[in-house]
């Protein structure tokens, strides 16, 4: 089955305490990004990859890593969490080119005490 | 920034009519895209229009595009309870990302 899968789907840790969202997709996707959602805000880019070894930013960046060293995985990293990085997470993938539908992982809510 | 403008924030109505929803935007797209989510899961696609095209139909749903206002709208006619949703639309540009509105929350009451 073609599908976006994140882990984990629900965390909770504490300020400063690094983590890492893994996402996976297995539709050999070139395009793979990582967005948070927040109420009243919709869906915000943080970071996007068009392919292995390629990443940029998004529009809100700051405070967050991510890597692409192979096609299909795309960790989102926090190296140092903060309270304002709770929120929902989601993780996206879709085929190179401007014209191609994104499919979305399940999410991944978090809680940063 | 924040591309994709939804209109309404919230919408009620019955089961059996039309809803309607409106997106605008600032800068120049190259397609547009629709998405819904359930409360709290991911998005799930409904649809995309092309620059180039002024309307599209899928099942219930209708797409218009006005390149010239910036703006789009989604018709979902004969509303039923499980289109109770957020409804999203996205922008995506000549560049690689794409940028969300913060959605229109729909209900379809019984």
């Amino acid at each position: 089955e073609a599908q976006v899968t994140q882990n984990p789907r629900y965390l909770i840790t504490v300020t400063g305490k690094k983590l890492t969202v893994t996402c996976s997709q297995n539709m050999n996707h070139e395009y793979m990004s990582w967005y948070r959602q927040d109420p009243g805000l919709g869906l915000r880019q943080i970071y996007y990859s068009m392919n292995v070894e390629v990443t940029d930013k998004g529009d809100v960046p700051e405070g967050y890593k991510v890597s692409r060293k192979e096609k299909r995985n795309f960790p989102l990293i926090l190296e140092s969490p903060s309270p304002n990085q709770t929120s929902l997470y989601f993780c996206a993938s879709r085929l190179q080119g401007g014209q191609e539908t994104q499919y979305f992982g399940p999410g991944t809510r978090l809680l940063v005490l | 920034s924040q591309q994709g403008e939804e209109d309404p924030q919230a919408l009620s109505i019955q089961e059996g009519e039309n809803a309607t929803m409106n997106c605008s935007y600032k800068t120049s797209i190259n397609n547009l895209q629709w998405y819904r989510q359930n409360s709290g899961r991911g998005l799930v696609h409904l649809i995309l229009i092309r620059s180039n095209e002024r309307e599209k139909h899928s099942g219930r749903l209708r797409v218009t595009l006005d390149t010239s206002k910036k703006s789009s709208s989604l018709l979902i006619t004969a509303s039923r309870a499980a289109d109770t949703a957020s409804y999203f639309c996205a922008t995506g540009g000549y560049g690689q990302n794409f940028v969300f509105g913060p959605g229109t929350r729909l209900s379809v009451l019984p």
